[in-house]
């Protein structure tokens, strides 16, 4: 099967400018996950999605980073205005709802490099 | 609340030799642990998972891992180490709706 997609791979972007990435989760996987990867650290979940609906975006600067899944299939994510500390890899994450072990396992995209400058 | 602590930021060790990655983790409710391996501009891969069944768990890759709740550890083992296994290594722990990752321990494998 294929695996979560995401795009662009790299983006570089000066401070102020707005942003967006695109993710393709896993087909059938009704829960997509955005993470936010600072360099040296563990990713840091941004939002979940169960279908179209929000479950969790408590940890979303919500004064600037935005997220949709409007058909509940793929999803992007922006950032507008883009800040200094938002260089990191955003990653895309999607599970399966089928089972309680299946939605325990989530399957990742390679992520998008940000640079911001 | 759910955390996990991994015990040294970086890892060397030479090729054919034992590989010990060390993870601690804390969890309000019995834990679903995982490890993920991310090699140099990629997404993380799914190495192995704890769900509740044989405390020993077999992974991928040679790799293995044992849950010892009185310890609240879930070390990452391999006997013996390839130039390939040369990665970031990722613990982490989930309550059943998130994961929580530690902040990973990058192993250098020297030949």
């Amino acid at each position: 099967e294929a695996g979560v997609a995401q795009s662009p791979r790299y983006k570089i972007i000066e401070k102020r400018q707005s942003v967006a990435f695109w993710c393709n989760p896993i087909s059938g996987h009704a829960t997509l996950y955005w993470y936010q990867q600072i360099l040296g650290q563990g990713p840091k979940l941004l939002i979940q999605f169960q279908n179209n609906g929000v479950v969790d975006d408590s940890q979303l600067p919500k004064d600037r980073f935005s997220a949709e899944r409007l058909k509940g299939v793929d999803s992007t994510l922006k950032i507008q205005p883009a800040k200094l500390e938002d260089s990191a890899v955003y990653l895309c994450a999607s599970s399966s709802t089928e089972g309680r072990l299946a939605k325990n396992i989530q399957y990742f995209g390679a992520g998008t490099r940000l640079s911001v400058l | 609340a759910q955390s996990v602590t991994q015990l040294g930021s970086h890892v060397s060790v030479s090729e054919g030799a034992l590989v010990l990655l060390r993870c601690n983790y804390s969890s309000s409710v019995p834990p679903y642990l995982f490890w993920y391996v991310q090699y140099p501009n990629q997404g993380l891969q799914l190495l192995l998972k704890y769900t509740s069944a044989a405390t020993l768990v077999k992974g991928i890759n040679g790799f293995e891992a044992e849950f010892k709740k009185s310890e609240t550890s879930f070390h990452l083992t391999k006997p013996s180490a390839h130039m390939s296994d040369a990665a970031e290594y990722f613990c982490a722990v989930s309550d059943s709706n998130n994961l929580f990752f530690g902040t990973g321990t990058r192993l250098t494998v020297i030949p």
